[in-house]
């Protein structure tokens, strides 16, 4: 069975950090690009970047809003994905989910995701 | 800057036909993807490379595209559909956009 299992979400102040994590089971994590996805409360949702495999690089690339305050990172001997969050604002404030495709034949068709985790910023 | 949009929202009578369109340049060369969100749920893929259905996704949900706007048809919509939907794209290397959502409301 695949399982992505988000953590590490909770009440941070504007400003500040934190940083998720992306366990994941049942499925070749390597061969995987991860992304980020969030939703704010009663809102759409919202890619925030991606982390390609290692073999294509292990580049990272992000949504605008996030740019230069997230980073995405992996490890591979874990099957974990990562997401540091600084420099936190309000609208940060969103359930973040991660995501990925496991049939190459989806191509970019994201048919797996966690069941997300909250962050709320707020002082 | 890229940027997809979609109706906020369709209503549809049970049995009826539901269209959901989403509009952006970069569709006119960037495959697109919808999703199927209900309240508390992770999104569920519907349709992958535009017009194509992932297993176990009912054959009511179809894909199309015409220029630069893609759309989402369910056919004889079922109270079950009721939900968000959202279609999505890539571009610049494979960074994601989603577009702003639909609500489905039915009758």
């Amino acid at each position: 069975e695949v399982l992505l299992v988000e953590s590490g979400g909770g009440l941070v102040k504007p400003g500040g950090s934190i940083r998720l994590s992306c366990a994941t089971s049942g499925f070749s994590f390597t061969e995987a690009w991860m992304n980020w996805v969030r939703q704010s409360p009663g809102k759409g949702l919202e890619w925030v970047g991606h982390i390609v495999r290692k073999v294509d690089g292990g580049t990272s690339d992000y949504a605008p809003p996030v740019k230069g305050r997230f980073s995405i990172s992996r490890d591979d001997s874990k099957s974990t994905l990562y997401l540091q969050m600084s420099n936190l604002k309000i609208e940060d404030t969103a359930v973040y989910f991660c995501t990925t495709t496991i049939r190459r034949e989806y191509y970019f068709g994201l048919d797996v995701w966690g069941q997300g985790t909250t962050v709320t910023v707020s002082s | 800057s890229y940027e997809l949009t979609q109706p906020p929202s369709v209503s549809v009578s049970p049995g009826q036909t539901a269209r959901i369109t989403c509009s952006g340049d970069v569709l006119s060369y960037q495959f697109a993807y919808w999703y199927q969100q209900k309240p508390g749920q992770a999104p569920v893929l519907l349709i992958y490379k535009t017009t194509e259905r992932p297993s176990g996704i009912p054959a009511r949900f179809s894909g199309s595209s015409s220029g630069t706007t893609v759309t989402l048809t369910i056919s004889g919509v079922q109270a079950e559909d009721e939900a968000d939907y959202y279609c999505q794209t890539t571009h610049s290397g494979g960074s994601s956009l989603f577009g702003s959502g639909t609500e489905v409301t039915v009758l």
